[in-house]
């Protein structure tokens, strides 16, 4: 059964805190991508990776930092330097071969205590 | 100007009627475009691809692409209540970079309430 996991589905976070957010996909692709959707607004990209051992910021880097080990993984921190770490994080994959639609996990909802 | 601007909404229509959601797009080399159903607190789900001018069908949903004039379409025929979501419209960059390869420019997403 191919997809892609994130976890925790909740998470609540201290201010001063870093917390790491899990990707997993066993989709074999090559691509995968962290965005950011706070109430009512649009997807905004943090985070790209076309291959292991690489990868590109996006739109909102700051504060955020990834890796890329594995081809299935791609773990984002929420470091203690982003000011409004409160939103909704979606994680996606894609081929970066044919027509690269991309496909969301299930989101990780992030809040600030 | 957004790279990809979809009209906010919200869009209401009554059940059983045709719910039209528009995007236009400034990449005039863009080749893929694609349509997400987002339902409120959840995740985005991929709906229909289209690559080609013209129409593309599946089921009560209908994609009209023309490049021409840079925008992209989403017709939901026999609108149910279950259709209620946010759209969003999401395109590939034409600049053929392996570093953008499937990286896509999405919309702020077009909300649809379908009323019974």
């Amino acid at each position: 059964d191919g997809g892609i996991t994130q976890s925790p589905k909740y998470l609540f976070r201290k201010e001063g805190q870093n917390v790491t957010l899990s990707c997993e996909q066993n989709l074999n692709h090559d691509a995968m991508y962290w965005y950011r959707q706070d109430p009512g607004q649009g997807l905004r990209l943090i985070y790209y990776s076309q291959i292991v051992n690489d990868f590109q910021k996006g739109d909102i880097a700051e504060g955020y930092s990834v890796s890329r080990e594995k081809k299935e993984s791609f773990p984002l921190t929420v470091t203690s330097a982003q000011k409004n770490p409160t939103a909704f994080y979606l994680c996606a994959s894609s081929p970066t071969s044919g027509f690269n639609e991309q496909f969301f996990g299930p989101g990780t909802r992030l809040t600030v205590l | 100007q957004k790279e990809v601007e979809q009209n906010s909404g919200p869009l209401s229509v009554p059940e059983g009627a045709i719910a039209s959601l528009n995007c236009t797009y400034s990449d005039r080399g863009s080749q893929s475009f694609f349509w997400y159903r987002q339902y409120s607190g959840k995740s985005p789900e991929l709906i229909m691809s289209i690559y080609s001018n013209g129409d593309k069908e599946d089921g009560r949903f209908t994609a009209q692409l023309n490049k021409a004039s840079q925008y992209v379409s989403l017709l939901i025929r026999d609108s149910q209540p279950s259709d209620s979501a946010t759209y969003l419209c999401a395109v590939n960059p034409s600049d053929g970079l392996s570093t953008n390869a499937g990286k896509s420019t999405f919309g702020d997403g077009t909300t649809l309430t379908v009323k019974p």
